[in-house]
C-alpha cells in the first residue's frame, strides 16, 4: 500500500512565525502535491513537484514556498504565518507524469495561526 | 466560474435507498474524470475512475456526459459506510495536475 505521511496531524503557530510542513511518500512516486482544503471551497493546489528539485505553481502560492531536496520528501514552507492561512493541508503524491494519475493523500495537518 | 462545481447537499437518505448526484465541468477539454471519497476527518481517497461509456463498481455507477459536460454518481442500496464526502475531480489541464470540486456530502441513516 502507498503510504504518505505528514509531520504533524495539528499545529498551533502565532502571525508572523515560520511554518514547516514535512510530506514523506514511500512509493517511489515521481510527483508530489501541497494542497489547502478550505470548506466550500475544495482542495486548492498550492505547489506541486515533479522531480527533485523541480517545482511548480498551483493555483495558490502566495505565502507559500516548498523544497524537495529528495525524492521521497516535500516540505512546503509559510515564511511568515498569517491568520489567512489557516486551514487544513494534504500532501498528495502519484505514480508519474501520466494525465489524471491517482493521488494518494496523506491524512492532513491542521493548522490554526493565531 | 469554478472549474468543477458540485450540488453541496447534504443528501440525507435512508438505508437501501439509492441517492445520485451530478457534477458541472467548464472545460470542454477535460480529459480524465474521477470520484474520490473523503470521510470526516480522513484524506480524500480514489473511489472509482469514470470512463465514457460509463462504468459500475459494485454498487456505484459512474457516467460522463460530455455534451453537457457533467459526471455522475449513482450509489444503490446505500449503506451506513457510504456517509461520507463524494469529490468530483477533472483533470483539465492535460498533465498531472488535478482540479477538486468542494464536494457533495451523503448521509445515509438507518
Amino acid at each position: 500500500d502507498v503510504k504518505v505521511t505528514q509531520s504533524s496531524r495539528y499545529l498551533v503557530k502565532r502571525t508572523g512565525e515560520k511554518v514547516f510542513l514535512e510530506c514523506v511518500q514511500d512509493m517511489d512516486h515521481e510527483n508530489m502535491f501541497w494542497y489547502r482544503q478550505d470548506p466550500g471551497l475544495g482542495l486548492r493546489l498550492i505547489y506541486f513537484s515533479y522531480d527533485v528539485k523541480m517545482k511548480e505553481k498551483g493555483d495558490i502560492p502566495e505565502g507559500y514556498s516548498v523544497s524537495r531536496e529528495k525524492k521521497e520528501r516535500f516540505s512546503l514552507i509559510l515564511e511568515s504565518a498569517s491568520t489567512n492561512q489557516t486551514s487544513m493541508y494534504l500532501c498528495a503524491s502519484s505514480v508519474s507524469g501520466r494525465s489524471g494519475d491517482t493521488q494518494y493523500f496523506g491524512p492532513g495537518t491542521r493548522l490554526t495561526v493565531l | 466560474r469554478k472549474e468543477v462545481e458540485q450540488d453541496p447537499g447534504p443528501f440525507n437518505v435512508p438505508e437501501g435507498a439509492t441517492v445520485a448526484f451530478n457534477c458541472t465541468y467548464s472545460n470542454s477539454a477535460s480529459q480524465s474524470f474521477f470520484w474520490y471519497r473523503q470521510d470526516c476527518r480522513k484524506e480524500p481517497k480514489l473511489l472509482m475512475s469514470v470512463y465514457s461509456s460509463g462504468n459500475e463498481d459494485g454498487r456505484f455507477t459512474a457516467q460522463l456526459n460530455r455534451a453537457s459536460q457533467y459526471i455522475s454518481l449513482l450509489i444503490r442500496d446505500s449503506k451506513l459506510s457510504d456517509s461520507a464526502t463524494y469529490l468530483c475531480v477533472v483533470n483539465t489541464r492535460n498533465d498531472y495536475k488535478l482540479s477538486f470540486g468542494a464536494g457533495t456530502t451523503v448521509t445515509v441513516r438507518a
